[in-house]
Formats: structure tokens, C-alpha cells, sequence
């Protein structure tokens, strides 16, 4: 199936630890993202890859780090997971760059991070 | 900062009447505006995307406007079923490189 796909859908974990979330996509797209979703449902982008260059990097963190290997892949580390990251994060792709924009967002099925 | 607005912030219809959800943006200068779907649990769906050129799009029931001018996009979905309950986000592509969701509007169209 073509899609933008991550794992794992939930990932329940204690204040302090470091985890990742992976994401592919299989649709040729050039440009991937990362956005959280919190609880009040309201999306806000973290980082955006275009061939795996770094194009947008929003106030997050330092804790958070993407990893782009190739332009299909873009993962997510978070070290050292507070309280306060608990939120749904989706990554999302689009074909080509931001700037000349013009064809959908595709998303993926978003991962549920529970920090305990 | 683009800011996005959608009201309401939540609707409930009998089945087969039709809607409009509004969407309205602070930047006029967007590339494009694109209307999402989303079901619990699940990631978004594209379910249209309006150029900055164009006034309209439409697929199936659904139709959406937009009005760079007064900064609107509205979708309006014609006889609506079960099916279409779901949150609905608007999205605007403004010269940045990022899209700014909207708070949504949840959906619930009752049979």
C-alpha cells in the first residue's frame, strides 16, 4: 500500500527516558514532517525535511532530534521524555519543496506518546 | 503569524441536511488552503486543496471556496450521512514554509 507509515502507534514511557518514533513513506515525496498534536486537538508543526535537508525548525526542544537517512525516512528521538510531551505526533509528507507547494499533505496515523 | 480559525468549534446535524464549516485566516498571502479530515484515532485526510488562483474545488459532496480578500475558506458538504462525522481542519499555506491548522470543527451528523 502506498502510505505514510510510522511505528509504533502507542508508546507508553516514564519521565526520563529516551525514545524514537520511526516514519517512511512510499509515495516518491520529496518533503516530510513532523507535527504534534495536543490535547486539544491542535496541530503544530515541529520540522520539516526536503531531501533530507532540514528546512524548518520550529521552537521545540533540543531534546527532540529528526533523523532524515534518506528522503523516504524521517525519525524522531526525544531524550530525556517529560510530562509534558505526551501528545499524538503524525508525520506527514508532501511532493516537492515547500516553497513551490502545491499538492496534498499526506499524513500518517499518528503515534500516541504517554509519558508516565 | 498566520493565525486559522474555524467555527464552530462543533456541529451537530440530522442526517441529509447540508453545512458549511468556515474557516477564516490573518494572511491574506497564502500559496494555497487545504481542507482535512480527521477520524479518533487516525491521521489526517487530504480532502481538498484550494490554489491561491482558484475560488473553488469539489469532489463528490464536498465543495470548498476560498476568498483571499477576506481572508475565508468555507466547506460545504451536501447531504450529509453518518459517515461524514468526523473533525474537519482547514489548513493555510502561507509564503513561510509550513502550514497553519485551524482548531477544527467536530462533526457529528446524526441518523
Amino acid at each position: 500500500d502506498t502510505a505514510v507509515s510510522q511505528t509504533p502507534k502507542y508508546l507508553v514511557t516514564q519521565m526520563g527516558n529516551d525514545k524514537s518514533i520511526k516514519c517512511e513513506q512510499n509515495l516518491g515525496h520529496d518533503t516530510m514532517y513532523w507535527y504534534k498534536q495536543d490535547s486539544k486537538k491542535f496541530l503544530k508543526i515541529m520540522f520539516s525535511y526536503n531531501n533530507k535537508e532540514l528546512i524548518i525548525n520550529e521552537t521545540v526542544p533540543n531534546r527532540f532530534s529528526p533523523k532524515s537517512p534518506d528522503k523516504a525516512h524521517l525519525n524522531l528521538h526525544i531524550n530525556s521524555l517529560e510530562l509534558g510531551d505526551s501528545a499524538v505526533y503524525f508525520c506527514a509528507s508532501s511532493l516537492g519543496t515547500v516553497s513551490s507547494y502545491n499538492s496534498p499533505l499526506h499524513f500518517g496515523n499518528g503515534t500516541r506518546l504517554t509519558v508516565t | 503569524k498566520q493565525e486559522v480559525t474555524q467555527i464552530p468549534a462543533a456541529l451537530s446535524v440530522p442526517e441529509g441536511e447540508n453545512l458549511v464549516l468556515n474557516c477564516s485566516f490573518t494572511d491574506s498571502a497564502i500559496y494555497n488552503l487545504q481542507w482535512f479530515r480527521q477520524d479518533p484515532g487516525k491521521g489526517l485526510t487530504s480532502l481538498l486543496l484550494i490554489q491561491s488562483s482558484q475560488r473553488e474545488q469539489t469532489s463528490g459532496r464536498l465543495n470548498a471556496s476560498l476568498d483571499k480578500s477576506s481572508g475565508r475558506s468555507t466547506l460545504y458538504i451536501a447531504a450529509s450521512q453518518p459517515g461524514d462525522s468526523a473533525t474537519y481542519l482547514c489548513a493555510a499555506f502561507p509564503t513561510g514554509n509550513q502550514f497553519y491548522f485551524g482548531t477544527g470543527t467536530s462533526l457529528t451528523v446524526i441518523p
